[in-house]
């Protein structure tokens, strides 16, 4: 069973306009949230990041919302620029103690159109 | 040489074949992680290392066994693979234990078995 999920495996946006990536959960546990971006034969890098403590956070271009009674969060790209054209993943995990591995979604295909 | 490195990036092999794959971090990380993702999957943890040590082991076959011996190597040793595990695998590496930081990844490996 999935904990995490991105139920787009695509998204086509044009230059300029907002990109917008969910992701849900099912595991309450989960207290830490990462989005990581990943290009063609590269390994994934991080973007952003929420703590289950606030319901935003923002960081240039790019904001994460929090929804936790939902158990669902958004990336919102403002504006998409074609460098932006990548596999987004939706991470999580719970910070009980010790190093613990993430949770992956399956990962949304952001396509920017010129 | 900065980042998370992975060698090799691609490698094909047998099921009796005996193979290694080799992680090294240049960040002065105490916590390394493989992870694997298989086509249409999502990444998927395999083994947790904090300070050296295993703290974690996702229910991977034995015929997967990772070796740590210092907090800057990470190394995954395979032996008589199926072809079901032909798959990318990466490595992550993250600061200290039960901290908020992001992951950083490899490029990851990406493994045959024929």
């Amino acid at each position: 069973d999935q904990q995490v999920k991105q139920n787009s495996p695509s998204l086509s946006v044009q230059e300029g306009r907002i990109s917008i990536l969910n992701c849900d959960y099912t595991n309450s546990m989960f207290d830490y949230f990462l989005w990581y971006k990943k290009y063609p034969a590269e390994g994934p890098t991080f973007l952003i990041s929420i703590s289950s403590i606030k319901d935003k956070n923002e960081d240039g271009r790019f904001t994460v919302f929090l929804n936790k009674s939902a158990k669902h969060l958004s990336l919102h790209i403002v504006p998409s620029q074609p460098g932006d054209s990548a596999v987004y993943f939706c991470a999580a995990r719970s910070t009980g103690g010790g190093a613990d591995g993430l949770t992956f979604g399956k990962g949304t295909h952001l396509i920017i159109q010129p | 040489e900065t980042g998370v490195t992975q060698t090799p990036r691609h490698l094909v092999m047998g099921m009796t074949n005996k193979k290694s794959l080799k992680c090294e971090q240049h960040l002065g990380h105490n916590a390394m992680y493989w992870y694997k993702q298989s086509a249409k999957k999502p990444l998927e943890l395999m083994f947790v290392y904090n300070f050296k040590e295993q703290t974690e082991n996702n229910s991977v076959p034995s015929r997967f066994s990772p070796e740590c011996p210092n907090s800057s190597h990470l190394f995954l040793h395979l032996h008589t693979l199926q072809p079901e595990d032909s798959a990318l695998y990466l490595c992550a590496s993250s600061q200290g234990a039960s901290d908020l930081y992001e992951q950083y990844f490899g490029p990851g490996t990406r493994l045959t078995v024929t």
